[in-house]
């Protein structure tokens, strides 16, 4: 089993829709980061988040922290093409950073 | 300034056959890392390297050695290549502050 439960695994839709993805676990982290990849490619960061509660806007994104420090949310506003891709949630303990899964997101024009 | 650089982007190995896979940084930091990722499973660290000279195991370390023979430069080798093997292998330089990890373009391993 994951440390790191992303969901949904697949998400497709359509252009100007909004969507929110998930990373739960059981495990508290110091911090949690939001990577999108791209086929091909490695994993590029999106954002960090420290704070429990804390919550970033990155343009149409935006990213939540929960307030235990176990769970993340990313959201996204009105979904554009350029959108899609991996999205991987990461969270780093004293001694390493555990991924999750992801979630594969596909919007379609 | 290319990042972190991977070579090679692509190989095919029958069981048996031993390989290393280059990764070299150019952002002078620290710390190194070494990744496959597997569908359904995320990524999964192999390997990591604190500083030059340090290597330690991660999750899923079995099949593999590496080295980090400088600052720039950490290589994974695969002594003796099992179809379990078989995976897409991300190699990364992580910044301090603020945190963040920099990837490779990946190297993907077939394994027959």
């Amino acid at each position: 089993t994951q440390l790191l439960e992303q969901s949904p695994q697949f998400l497709s839709i359509q252009e100007g829709e909004n969507l929110t993805v998930y990373c739960n676990s059981s495990s508290v982290f110091s911090s949690l980061q939001w990577y999108r990849q791209e086929p091909g490619e490695g994993p590029v960061l999106l954002v960090t988040v420290v704070t429990g509660g804390e919550v970033k806007k990155l343009k149409r994104l935006t990213f939540q922290f929960g307030d235990a420090r176990k769970d993340s949310s990313l959201h996204i506003t009105a979904a554009q093409p350029g959108d899609t891709g991996l999205y991987l949630c990461a969270g780093r303990r004293t001694h390493d950073m555990r991924f999750g899964a992801g979630t594969r997101l596909t919007v379609k024009p | 300034n290319a990042g972190v650089t991977q070579t090679p982007k692509f190989q095919v190995l029958k069981t048996g056959q031993s390989m290393t896979l280059q990764c070299a940084q150019d952002m002078n930091h620290n710390s190194m890392y070494w990744y496959r990722q597997d569908p359904g499973m995320g990524l999964r660290l192999i390997y990591y390297s604190a500083s030059e000279g340090t290597t330690d195991k991660g999750e899923v370390p079995n099949g593999y050695n590496v080295s980090r023979l400088n600052k720039r430069e950490f290589s994974l080798r695969l002594e003796s290549a099992a179809p379990s093997q078989t995976s897409v292998y991300f190699c990364a330089a992580r910044a301090s502050s603020p945190e963040t990890q920099y990837f490779g373009p990946g190297t993907r391993l077939l394994v027959l």
